[in-house]
């Protein structure tokens, strides 16, 4: 089945520890979000990506960074330098071009600091 | 000012009525629109999207948008307590680029 795969859907981290959230998907989709989510908050913007080997920041970027090397992954890492960095993290594709491209999400990681 | 600007709600409405779910963005160059629901610990899924002035009907729910006032919304008839849940509105930028900004959402209550 198309999509886009997560993992791993929970995930505990300790103070100090740099932490990699995986997403790949199977759509052929060009453009790639990381997304973050706090209780009872929107979702804020982290980085994109629109083509391999290239990405731009977003809202959040601080404390965050993410590689494009293959079409299909955007690995998100949550480095030490992310102080609050417990959230729902959601990962999204979309195709590129055109105004009805429509942004899909996978199931969604939830990171926990221990 | 915020991109996009939701109010967080709670709505509350009865089973059967219709729900209007609002949101204004700053960006006058954005290009297309969209709507997401999303239930308590959820990703969220896709309800429908607009890019042209007017109204959009799919099923029970309609999508509204008005460029000059930036504003767009979405209606839901004959609202049902499975409807309960946050509507995240979304704005894609406008040129070349593909930011996507969301609003904070609007919870939804529909009570039986």
């Amino acid at each position: 089945d198309g999509g886009i795969t997560q993992s791993p859907k929970y995930l505990f981290r300790k103070e100090g520890q740099n932490v990699t959230l995986s997403c790949e998907q199977n759509l052929n989709h060009d453009a790639m979000y990381w997304y973050r989510q706090d209780p009872g908050q929107g979702l804020r913007l982290i980085y994109y990506s629109q083509i391999v080997n290239d990405f731009q920041k977003g809202d959040i970027a601080e404390g965050y960074s993410v590689s494009r090397e293959k079409k299909e992954s955007f690995p998100l890492t949550v480095t030490s330098a992310q102080k609050n960095p417990t959230a729902f993290y959601l990962c999204a594709s979309s195709a590129l071009g055109g105004t009805g491209n429509t942004i899909y999400f996978g199931e969604g990681s939830w990171l926990t600091v221990v | 000012q915020k991109e996009v600007e939701q109010n967080s709600g709670p709505l509350s409405v009865p089973e059967g009525a219709i729900a209007s779910l609002n949101c204004t963005y700053s960006d006058r160059g954005s290009q297309s629109f969209f709507w997401y629901r999303q239930y308590s610990g959820k990703s969220p899924e896709l309800i429908m999207f607009i890019y042209s002035n007017g109204d959009k009907e799919d099923g029970r729910f309609t999508a509204q948008l008005n460029k000059a006032s930036q504003y767009v919304s979405l209606l839901i008839r004959d609202s049902q307590p499975s409807d309960s849940a946050t509507y995240l509105c979304a704005v894609r930028g406008p040129g070349g680029y593909q930011k996507v900004t969301f609003g904070t959402g609007t919870k939804l209550q529909v009570i039986p």
